[in-house]
């Protein structure tokens, strides 16, 4: 198995201008999370997915949404980039039978926008 | 939304010493805490779930213990190595269960 994908590693954008990362998971888990990491703050829930077409928002959702069209995928876009959402972005699975819902996760996409 | 504390925010100890640190949470309606380790350009990797007051769990030189009524988790280092070197998470289910609300992290550097 895989595990958890992540796809772009790395990536630069202008300010204003609309991307998605990409996240994968081959282990058929239903929950699927994204997280953001910035320096001193730990990781913060942007959006999470209890399963195929089924989204909520976490502590941070503004300015990204998502959605869940199969159990696999759960795509992070953001629409209009800005500065502030520079950072390090990590999907994690789990599934809610599993070790209550420990979180595996993917390798990160580092985020710039200038 | 459920505040949760660690401290320090960050350590610096020597090879060899033991360390520990704190994860502190409100003490209603707890569920489970999970403690996660965290090295510099890694993914995050899931080290303990405690769920039971008075749990204690181990895995080589790192344990951690809970108190779930006075609402905090100690994570114990013994003898700590370089490769410890690591930023530690606490965290806990939000409120719909399927996701972790984390901690800020303390932020481990041994030196040899």
């Amino acid at each position: 198995n895989a595990g958890v994908t992540q796809t772009p590693k790395f990536q630069v954008l202008k300010t204003g201008q609309s991307m998605t990362l990409q996240c994968a998971q081959d282990m058929n888990h239903e929950y699927m999370s994204w997280y953001r990491q910035d320096p001193g703050m730990g990781l913060r829930l942007i959006h999470y997915s209890v399963g195929a077409g089924i989204t909520d928002q976490g502590e941070v959702p503004n300015g990204y949404n998502v959605s869940r069209s199969t159990t696999e995928d759960f795509p992070l876009r953001l629409l209009s980039a800005a500065p502030s959402q520079t950072s390090v972005y990590f999907c994690a699975s789990s599934h809610p039978a599993a070790n209550n819902n420990e979180q595996f996760f993917g390798p990160g996409t580092r985020l710039t926008v200038l | 939304i459920l505040n949760v504390e660690q401290s320090p925010q960050s350590l610096h100890v020597q090879e060899g010493d033991s360390t520990n640190f704190t994860c502190s949470f409100p003490s209603s309606n707890f569920y489970a805490l999970h403690w996660y380790r965290w090295e510099t350009a890694k993914s995050p990797e899931a080290l303990f779930v405690m769920t039971l007051n008075g749990d204690e769990k181990k895995k080589g030189r790192i344990s951690a213990t809970l108190n779930t009524k006075e609402g905090y988790s100690y994570l114990y280092i013994k003898g700590s190595q370089p490769e410890d070197s690591a930023t530690y998470l606490c965290a806990f289910p939000n409120q719909a269960g399927t996701a972790l609300i984390f901690g800020k992290g303390t932020t481990l550097s041994v030196s040899s």
